[in-house]
């Protein structure tokens, strides 16, 4: 059964650079495509952007010159970092697979920009 | 990119039908077939139960269906249950491998 994980701090300064790592478990990360999606409090779901297995990513344009997103295979690992955040980007984060189709989702993590 | 645009609430009784829209233009869903249904109950990760416009996951009850006309794709459910109440969301591929979600509906099962 494939499973995600999303790991990473819950609270993050105004002006700092969230980051998170999804794990994989049960399957494997060859030829799909791996997003983050969020959702802040009481509001929708936003996609962030994917990285495919061979690397190359894409990102919602609103937010494309903040994000990266990078893989790791040998670990089984994606991550998001998310840079010059407010408290607008407070929200659920998940990872999830696919790009514009989400078959498998992570249980989703709180993070909150704060000082 | 604006958010496709959902009703923000419908409600109907046990047993009944329901459909929600969901509205997006030439660039999205009025050019692509790929228009994803997910569920999400309070607390909870969305759950897809409708892709590729029409098809359901295994293990997703066929009282789930989806369609599409134009710039306007609808899920109906039929034969509510009260385990239905939740948030619906609709997503949609906008080109250049990019999506867009809707903004939600909250379906109340009276």
């Amino acid at each position: 059964q494939v499973q995600l994980q999303e790991s990473g701090p819950g609270l993050v300064k105004p002006s700092e650079t969230l980051s998170l790592t999804c794990t994989l478990s049960g399957g494997s990360m060859d030829s799909k495509y791996w997003s983050y999606i969020r959702q802040p409090p009481g509001k929708g779901l936003e996609w962030i952007g994917y990285v495919f297995s061979s690397g190359s990513t894409n990102y919602n344009p609103s937010l494309e010159s903040r994000v990266t997103i990078s893989l790791d295979r040998s670990k089984k690992q994606y991550s998001l970092k998310l840079t010059s955040v407010t408290a607008a980007d407070t929200a659920v984060y998940y990872c999830a697979r696919g790009y514009h189709t989400f078959d498998v989702w992570g249980q989703g993590t709180v993070v909150t920009v704060s000082s | 990119q604006s958010a496709l645009t959902q009703p923000r609430s419908v409600s109907g009784s046990p047993g009944q039908s329901v459909t929600i829209s969901c509205t997006g233009t030439i660039s999205d869903l009025g050019t692509y077939n790929y228009v994803s249904w997910y569920q999400q109950h309070p607390g909870k990760a969305p759950k897809l139960i409708i892709y590729d416009v029409t098809e359901r996951p295994a293990g997703v009850p066929d009282r789930f269906s989806g369609s599409q006309s134009g710039n306007t794709a609808s899920l109906t459910i039929s034969g509510l249950q009260t385990e239905d109440e939740a948030d619906y969301y609709c997503c949609s591929y906008a080109g250049s491998y990019t999506a867009l979600f809707g903004g939600g509906t909250k379906l109340t099962v009276l």
